[in-house]
């Protein structure tokens, strides 16, 4: 399978703060990546994707960022609310299928 | 509003004891996927149909299952369960398929295998 990981397993940050979460991608040829927020005992819920012929997307408060030169992503969740706690997922697809693949996971925690 | 449906949302079996998990879509997407996920580890794909095809993934083991019927409902089958399979299944669906679709989770599914 495809080697999707992400930098942190857990990050920690204070109510109000932005939230920077980090994914690295190894295949190239990669076009489509989603990220999922994941609440205990949910299904992932999605949150914002970004094709590979765009470097930056904006949602509600979240930013997700696209470098493809370094296959790295990142979601940014600007002033943090202990409701974003949960965990996070980055998910990449290739064109020419329909499998997902997932990374293991950042656990954001907001200190209120 | 419900869009993807799971049930039950908690289900008990004994080892060895055959069980079935449902899914149900209201969004009438071609495609339904049946992902695993064990605790603290990423959603592992088992198989996928898009519409009635079945694409089952390499490393999916034989003890899984599943069935469409029709195009809003979908059925993971576990043969004979092991402790190894307690675990949340998730149900997906998305729209079309070959890539850039957005892939929409049900609620989930939680295995207890006794």
């Amino acid at each position: 399978g495809e080697s999707v990981g992400l930098h942190l397993p857990t990050l920690s940050v204070q109510e109000g703060d932005n939230s920077i979460i980090n994914c690295a991608y190894s295949n190239s040829a990669s076009d489509y990546f989603i990220w999922y927020k994941q609440e205990s005992g949910k299904g992932p819920q999605f949150i914002i994707d970004i094709r590979s012929n765009m470097d930056k997307r904006q949602g509600q408060r979240v930013t997700v960022l696209l470098n493809k030169t370094v296959k790295h992503l990142s979601l940014q969740i600007a002033a943090t609310q202990p409701g974003d706690s949960a965990v996070y997922f980055c998910a990449e697809n290739l064109n020419t299928g329909n499998q997902f693949y997932f990374g293991t996971g950042t656990s954001l925690t907001v200190i209120p | 509003d419900a869009m993807v449906i799971q049930n039950p949302r908690y289900q008990v079996t004994q080892f060895g004891k055959p069980v079935t998990l449902s899914c149900s879509q209201t969004l009438n997407h071609n495609v339904m996927y049946w992902y695993q996920q064990k605790s603290s580890q990423a959603p592992k794909l088992l198989f996928h149909y898009y519409d009635k095809d079945f694409n089952n993934e390499a490393d999916t083991p034989d003890n899984f299952q599943s069935r469409r019927p029709n195009t809003s409902f979908c059925f993971l089958d576990i043969r004979s369960p092991g402790l190894g399979d307690a675990a949340m299944y998730l149900c997906a669906t998305s729209r079309q398929a070959g890539g850039q679709e957005t892939q929409y989770f049900g609620p989930g599914t939680r295995l207890l295998v006794l």
